[in-house]
């Protein structure tokens, strides 16, 4: 069983630049959320999808936006790049219902605003 | 908005003692609180999570404590062993049909053998 599969690992873009993320949830999982991760920080929240909509959003702008398609897998799209983008972008799967629950990661993008 | 405080920053005990990390939320709506442990460049794996109808969940060396009136949920780790060295995160989850989970700062842990 795949887990939680995020492409690019690694990406170097330049300042004003537009970027797009990638994830595939575990099996089984409809729900995909993302956080931006900042070297020796928690992950901070930036929106959750479901059934193709984002459901909740973060304190993040709107240059951040994503996408969920049909097989409930996910991009981010981040337009305008900034130098204080750079971070580790993880996402994370789960399976929708009432209640909140059990969230598997991917390993993450590790992305680089020069 | 939402905030998760998390203390300590960093911790060190000796192989074979307790360690406790503590967090306190903001968002009284809060209903699910989950604790991950993340390795140096790996992803952040759940250890233990707990809902807001209980009190106290227990895995082997692993309990979390939820205080819901004063905001405050616990972890606890027991005989400590050097590949529990790591960062541990606490985080507070909340909404209906949709959920938001904001996670702390980050405990680092050092178990010297």
């Amino acid at each position: 069983d795949a887990g939680v599969t995020q492409s690019p690992t690694h990406l170097i873009k330049t300042r004003g630049q537009q970027v797009t993320l990638r994830c595939s949830p575990k099996s089984g999982h409809d729900t995909v959320s993302w956080y931006q991760q900042a070297l020796g920080q928690g992950p901070q929240f930036i929106f959750q999808y479901y059934e193709e909509e984002e459901r909740q959003r973060g304190n993040f702008p709107d240059r951040f936006s994503g996408h969920q398609f049909p097989n409930y897998s996910s991009e981010l799209n981040v337009n305008a790049l900034l130098l204080g983008d750079s971070a580790l972008y993880l996402c994370a799967s789960s399976l929708a219902g009432l209640w909140n629950t059990e969230a598997f990661f991917g390993q993450g993008t590790r992305l680089t605003v020069v | 908005g939402e905030n998760v405080e998390q203390h300590p920053s960093t911790l060190s005990v000796q192989e074979g003692d307790s360690a406790v990390i503590k967090c306190t939320y903001s968002d009284s709506a809060s209903n699910y609180f989950p604790w991950y442990k993340q390795e140096l460049g790996k992803r952040p794996q759940l250890i233990i999570d707990i809902r807001s109808n209980v009190g106290e969940k227990k895995d082997q060396r692993i309990a979390v404590t939820l205080n819901k009136t004063a905001k405050h949920f616990s972890l606890h780790i027991t005989e400590t062993q050097p590949e529990d060295s790591a960062v541990y995160f606490c985080a507070a989850g909340v909404g209906t049909g949709g959920f938001k989970t904001i996670f702390g700062a980050g405990t680092r842990l050092f178990v010297k053998a």
